[in-house]
């Protein structure tokens, strides 16, 4: 079935750094990908998102592309905040994987930034 | 404003009491979905719904209970079979059932 493989954190960065967090997908088909980003102790909000291969997403400077070739979907920005400090967690959906067109999530990746 | 409101934010209950937890949207989205999160742990999917008096179960239904009487409602009652009921709960909501998921603030219950 369908599934989203995020790198392990937690990643700790210093004020102006680059940051890359890694997402890998399975699926078949054409699923869309997303980004979404949780501060402590509230709800995910959507980051952005990607409908099909090489679309790239981009909101408040972070960006993803849509890497069919190596079903991928990395989550990218130049220049992180301590703002920025939060859980990323990857997901797709749709494709024939049989996730019943639910979004399913990677696990998480915990930043921490420090100034 | 659009958007998704959970009630209420902090919860706790004694253990063998049933719980309901509120899921009010008003972005006319027809699908909607509670999630449990566990400390540092992703999201696991409890109960869907796509329309008005129809839902479906997600990877963790059992201890757990839905109604959609309307579409703005998703109300989530934890009940006393739940072996472990404390969690972050998490309501979504989306236009269609492949569309990007708008989130609510959480229910943080605990159980004692």
């Amino acid at each position: 079935g369908n599934s989203v493989t995020q790198m392990e954190g937690p990643v700790t960065l210093s004020e102006e750094a680059f940051l890359t967090i890694n997402c890998t997908y399975t699926a078949t088909g054409y699923p869309s990908l997303f980004w979404y980003v949780q501060y402590p102790g509230e709800g995910l909000q959507l980051l952005l998102k990607a409908t099909k291969a090489d679309d790239k997403g981009s909101n408040k400077g972070f960006e993803a592309t849509y890497r069919k070739e190596t079903t991928s979907f990395h989550l990218e920005k130049g220049s992180v905040q301590v703002s920025d400090s939060a859980v990323y967690f990857c997901a797709l959906s749709g494709g024939y994987g049989g996730s019943q067109g639910n979004l399913i999530f990677g696990k998480g990746t915990k930043l921490s930034v420090k100034p | 404003d659009g958007g998704i409101t959970q009630s209420p934010k902090y919860l706790f209950r004694k253990e063998g009491q049933n719980v309901t937890l509120s899921c009010e949207q008003n972005l006319n989205h027809d699908a909607m979905y509670w999630y449990r999160q566990d400390p540092g742990q992703g999201l696991r999917l409890i109960y869907y719904s796509q329309i008005v008096n129809d839902f479906q179960k997600g990877d963790i239904a059992e201890g757990y209970s839905v109604s959609r009487e309307k579409k703005e409602s998703f109300p989530l009652t934890v009940t006393s079979a739940q072996k472990n009921p404390t969690a972050f709960y998490l309501c979504a909501s989306s236009i269609k059932r492949e569309a990007e998921q708008y989130f609510g603030p959480g229910t943080r219950l605990t159980v004692t």
